[in-house]
């Protein structure tokens, strides 16, 4: 079945420090690759996505490129700030079939501090 | 269009009781999902609505939950006899087709609490 593994957490950074969240999946199909984001209080918000081999999905100065040949789609962030301190998470939607739920990872939790 | 709501936003019940919550969608999504998520993990998925119709559901949806979307507009969970086991998130997304063009917009959630 499909899975997406996330690496560990938690992940603390400084203030304008360089971030990357690993993420690999396992998926049947031709799955599209998401990152949510779930700030304090708050529900899951898309943050990015990327539908296809080679695409780059980008928002909020946050990239991520789903790399087939790897099963990867690791955001990455060239400088956080105190606002990203928040929870993400990485999902695929495999549309072989007419559901296209999602199935998540665990979820990392992100701390930047000033 | 205020997005996807979701009511009450907590619940605290004690075990053995019956609970529903309430979720209404964008208006013009057609799809319509129901995910669970307890401390530490993430989102897993329940049950999917292509309008009014329940088309599939997961093993993690025992038969102490029903869903309900009547009419294809909002829908309902119920959970009969609740367990302590059921205390989560309950999380309702919807999107328009697959989703997988535009995305899923995702509710703020129900908090349930069993004691």
């Amino acid at each position: 079945g499909n899975s997406v593994t996330q690496m560990e957490g938690p992940v603390t950074l400084s203030e304008e420090a360089f971030l990357t969240i690993n993420c690999t999946y396992t998926a049947t199909g031709y799955p599209s690759l998401f990152w949510y984001v779930q700030y304090p209080g708050e529900g899951l918000q898309l943050l990015l996505k990327a539908t296809k081999a080679d695409d780059k999905g980008s928002n909020k100065g946050f990239e991520a490129t789903y790399r087939k040949e790897t099963t990867s789609f690791h955001l990455e962030k060239g400088s956080v700030q105190v606002s990203d301190s928040a929870v993400y998470f990485c999902a695929l939607s495999d549309s072989n079939g007419a559901n296209s739920k999602l199935t998540f990872g665990k979820g990392i939790t992100l701390s930047v501090r000033p | 269009d205020t997005g996807v709501s979701q009511d009450p936003r907590h619940k605290i019940t004690k075990r053995g009781q019956n609970v529903t919550f309430r979720c209404d969608p964008i208006s013009e999504h057609n799809r319509l999902y129901w995910y669970r998520q307890t401390l530490g993990q993430g989102p897993e998925f329940l049950t999917y609505f292509q309008n009014e119709a329940q088309l599939e559901k997961s093993r993690l949806l025992s038969d102490r939950f029903s869903a309900e979307r009547p009419k294809g507009s909002f829908s309902t969970l119920e959970i009969q006899r609740t367990e302590q086991g059921d205390s989560a998130m309950y999380l309702c997304a919807s999107s328009s087709g697959t989703g997988e063009r535009y995305g899923y917009t995702f509710g703020s959630g129900t908090r349930l609490t069993v004691v």
